[in-house]
């Protein structure tokens, strides 16, 4: 069994939609990431959650220690938002989820 | 603040070869770790170092093997090139080992 689970795979939304990622893992962690990769390659850390909500501009991340569950939300989703998001757990090393292809269509 | 440099960005490497890919972190970051992404495995941790020791070490075979330098400037080294090695590989560094800040990686092409 994958210590981390994304879900889903892939998503295509149309402009303006709500978007939510979900993260489900299987062993402790310190902390969780969420990270954003566009074509090319580049890994821009979005956020980094040991407990509770945060939130920059659009994007809001949750986690809940108790039940290993995170979730990334995008509201009023832009086409600039098409990237893989990829969960990433903290232990002694980053684990990394599979990503989430969105792509966000006008 | 400059940002985490990889050099070089691409590279075309022939089976047998080896490789070193380099890695310049933030200033004041003492941690650099490397990892390597591949369609089929996804992202993958490689090693981590800090303070010029390896502080941790993934599950890939001894021909992957790195070092840090005294200004925490890291280089990894891939040894008898596979074409299974054609990846792009990324570093990230840390001051803390908690938040990331990644590199663009270079991508690693084994022909």
């Amino acid at each position: 069994k994958n210590e981390v689970e994304q879900s889903p795979q892939n998503l295509t939304a149309q402009e303006g939609e709500f978007i939510t990622i979900n993260c489900s893992y299987s062993v402790g962690i310190s902390a969780l990431h969420w990270l954003q990769q566009h074509p090319g390659g580049g890994i821009v850390s979005l956020f980094m959650l040991s407990s509770g909500k945060k939130k920059h501009g659009r994007l809001i991340a949750t986690i809940n220690i108790q039940e290993k569950h995170s979730s990334l939300h995008i509201t009023a989703s832009h086409p600039r938002d098409s990237a893989v998001y990829i969960c990433a757990l903290n232990t002694d090393k980053l684990i990394f989820g599979t990503g989430t292809r969105l792509q966000v269509f006008p | 603040k400059a940002g985490v440099t990889q050099t070089p960005r691409y590279l075309i490497k022939t089976r047998g070869q080896q490789v070193t890919l380099s890695c310049s972190p933030i200033s004041g970051h003492r941690s650099v770790s490397w990892y390597q992404q591949t369609p089929g495995q996804g992202l993958q941790f490689l090693f981590e170092y800090f303070s010029e020791t390896q502080r941790n070490k993934g599950n890939f075979p001894g021909r992957f093997s790195g070092r840090q330098f005294s200004n925490s400037r890291s280089e990894m080294n891939v040894s008898t090139l596979e074409l299974g090695d054609s990846a792009l590989y990324l570093c990230a560094s840390s001051e803390t080992g908690d938040g990331y800040t990644f590199g663009s990686g270079t991508r690693l092409t084994v022909v």
